[in-house]
């Protein structure tokens, strides 16, 4: 069964500074898709980035990138030049790339905080 | 800017109590997904559904709880009857494609 763990529950960062948030995952399959979702204080889930396992670049948005690792099955976080609304509980997810099936396996978690 | 809805926002009932928690997709998605959300487990998907029809439920206990989609925009998540246990954040999420899925607000339900 595939799994997914964000070993870090909590992060700190100073605003306008780099934060990397770190996940790693189990898995067999070679076809899947891997996620970072934003859950602020309103609790809506809101996609982040998201990134295709096939591919070998790295997914970027905006200030959001990613640090793909296939071989080491780790799919980190940076958020550069983080701004108070960067506030929030951020989860890793996976998603096999087969099938019909759309389940999304999520991480514990991580709470990031910004400090003025 | 269309978004997932999701009532009640706030629910809080009595064991025993049936509680129904409603969504409404983005026009258009043909899948919906229930998560639920607690402190212990973290985020658990519950049931989702392709063109209306259930394709997973075996995360949900068949016993209480029941999930349909009446029609292409309502999608209802019950519990009957409640339990303290149930007590958690239920998140409905739709998409277009099986990888990208859009989340409600979800509705916080607490069983007293």
């Amino acid at each position: 069964a595939q799994t997914v763990t964000q070993s870090q529950p909590e992060m700190s960062v100073q605003e306008a500074e780099t934060v990397t948030l770190s996940c790693t995952y189990d898995t067999s399959e070679s076809d899947y898709y891997l996620f970072w979702y934003k859950q602020p204080p309103s609790r809506q889930m809101i996609l982040v980035i998201r990134q295709e396992a096939y591919k070998q670049q790295n997914a970027t948005e905006n200030r959001f990138s990613v640090n793909f690792q296939k071989a080491a099955k780790s799919f980190s976080l940076k958020i550069s030049d983080s701004q108070l609304g960067d506030a929030a509980m951020y989860f890793c997810a996976y998603r096999q790339g087969s099938g019909n099936t759309g389940k999304l396996i999520f991480g514990q978690g991580t709470t990031l905080q910004v400090k003025p | 800017d269309a978004r997932v809805t999701q009532t009640p926002r706030h629910k809080v009932t009595e064991m025993g109590q049936e509680v129904t928690m409603r969504c409404q997709p983005i026009l258009g998605h043909n899948t919906v997904f229930w998560y639920r959300q607690t402190m212990m487990q973290g985020l658990e998907l519950l049931a989702y559904f392709r063109n209306r029809a259930p394709l997973d439920d075996s995360g949900m206990p068949k016993d209480r709880f029941s999930a349909e989609m009446p029609d292409a925009t309502l999608a209802t998540l019950k519990i009957q009857p409640s339990e303290p246990r149930d007590s958690a954040v239920y998140f409905c999420a739709s998409g277009l494609s099986w990888y990208e899925q859009y989340f409600g607000p979800g509705t916080r339900l607490t069983v007293t």
